[in-house]
């Protein structure tokens, strides 16, 4: 099974700081990756994809991909209370098989 | 409005009373799966479909069947449920020609006494 690892949280943010948040993954063959965040008792949104190496920015969100180190970190800027959610990292094998991480939990302090 | 709508949102259960929550996706969309959700090990894939009666396995398929008669319907069946089974199950889909991006329905939260 491919392994997808994202660092422990939960990571607690004053607000207006910014939200670092990383993931490791196993599948060499990996070319596409999704950002999902997920509200507690809600489903998983997706939030960001990236299939390139580099940054790649939307709004307050900026996805970082290096596949040579096989890591992708996702970094929320100026983050509010409404980012307070699970962040899911999934890489794919462009087989549609995501393959999620466990989830870093976002807190952002008032 | 494009959605995923799974029922039901909520069921209990007991040991071995066969279940089905149904997943139904107004995109067009060929590609369905099932995601089980369980505290410390993330989502993890059941059963996926690239389109009508084509089904493969996930990484946890036991204990579970799917069927895909129609495009738009993806229905999870319990043959006979375990407590190792209470979980709470996503369905999803996604277009083959609009990368792989997933669309959530809104979960089902299924207790097996």
């Amino acid at each position: 099974q491919k392994e997808v690892e994202q660092n422990s949280g939960p990571l607690s943010v004053p607000e207006g700081a910014i939200a670092s948040l990383n993931c490791t993954y196993s599948d060499r063959g990996s070319q596409s990756f999704f950002w999902y965040r997920q509200y507690s008792g809600k489903s998983p949104e997706l939030i960001m994809f990236i299939y390139s190496n580099g940054d790649k920015e939307d709004g307050r969100f900026t996805a970082q991909l290096n596949k040579a180190s096989q890591y992708v970190s996702l970094l929320i800027r100026d983050s509010q209370p409404s980012d307070s959610a699970t962040y899911l990292c999934a890489p794919t094998a462009n087989d549609y098989k995501l393959s999620f991480g466990a989830g870093t939990t976002v807190t952002v302090r008032a | 409005e494009a959605q995923v709508t799974q029922n039901p949102r909520y069921l209990i259960t007991v040991t071995g009373k066969k279940l089905t929550v149904t997943c139904s996706q107004n995109m067009n969309h060929e590609y369905m799966s099932w995601y089980r959700q369980d505290p410390g090990l993330g989502l993890r894939q059941i059963y996926y479909s690239m389109n009508v009666e084509v089904t493969d396995k996930g990484d946890v398929p036991e204990g579970y069947k799917v069927s895909r008669k129609e495009k738009r319907n993806f229905p999870l069946i319990l043959e006979s449920p375990s407590p190792n089974q209470t979980s709470l199950y996503f369905c999803a889909s996604g277009s083959l020609w609009g990368g792989e991006t997933q669309y959530f329905g809104p979960g089902t939260r299924l207790l097996v006494l």
